[in-house]
């Protein structure tokens, strides 16, 4: 049973780099179909997207975020990973990884079956 | 506001029936397949419902989805204690370009 595992600092200033790996357990991240994505979650607030990594490094990023966004893969350690730059208190929240599975090999039909626990990460000077 | 839109609230009595709709346009639900997810307070996400209506093992049957045009429907029914919790919809949308989105999340209480 694939297991994620989100870590990171917990407190960035403003202006910073926000950075975070997410480590795979009890599989391997290196998958014909299946992604790996970041999600995240303002106080009180719903779930955002954030963008997704195949094995193969190939990336869609949430249009709100491009730019300042990047998502890297290392198979040989089986994680992946989320930068951040130049974060406000706005990208204060829990970032998510999770796992998105594709069923039947149909365009868009996918869902995130294998969630972290979450990070906690505070934007403040 | 998010772009699938969920009502903020529900409520039911245990062992009744409750219903969370979900509305969204033709760039998502309409052509789209719809993820349901159950969160606890304090914990992660976890998926109840995928490709619509399907539920993964270990999800109960008293638990179904369903789509029809543009909006989808989570039911629960003989309602526990324990289902207690916000519940979330989300599917792809590609107005712009391809991109999750998911609804702003229901909060179910169990009188």
């Amino acid at each position: 049973q694939v297991r994620l595992q989100e870590s990171g600092p917990g407190l960035v200033k403003p202006s910073q780099t926000l950075s975070l790996t997410c480590t795979v357990s009890g599989g391997s991240i290196i998958s014909p179909t299946d992604y790996w994505a970041w999600i995240r979650q303002s106080a009180g607030k719903g779930l955002e997207w954030i963008g997704r990594i195949y094995s193969t490094g190939s990336t869609t990023h949430n249009p709100s975020l491009q730019g300042r966004l990047t998502i890297s893969v290392d198979t040989s350690k089986n994680h992946f990973s989320l930068t951040l730059s130049s974060v406000t208190a706005a990208d204060t929240g829990v970032y998510y990884c999770a796992r998105g599975r594709n069923y039947y090999r149909a365009p868009y039909n996918d869902a995130f079956d294998t969630w972290g626990q979450g990070a906690m990460v505070t934007v403040s000077p | 506001q998010s772009v699938l839109t969920q009502p903020p609230s529900v409520s039911a009595a245990p062992g009744q029936k409750v219903t969370i709709s979900c509305s969204g346009s033709s760039s998502n639900i309409g052509e789209k397949y719809v993820s349901w997810y159950q969160q606890l307070s304090g914990t992660a996400p976890k998926l109840l419902i995928y490709d619509n209506n399907k539920r993964p093992s270990g999800i109960p049957d008293r638990i179904s989805a369903s789509k029809s045009g543009t909006s989808a429907t989570l039911v629960i029914t003989g309602l526990q204690t324990g289902d207690e919790a916000d519940y979330f919809c989300a599917t792809w949308d590609t107005n712009l370009s391809a991109s999750w989105v998911f609804g702003g999340g229901t909060k179910l209480t169990v009188l």
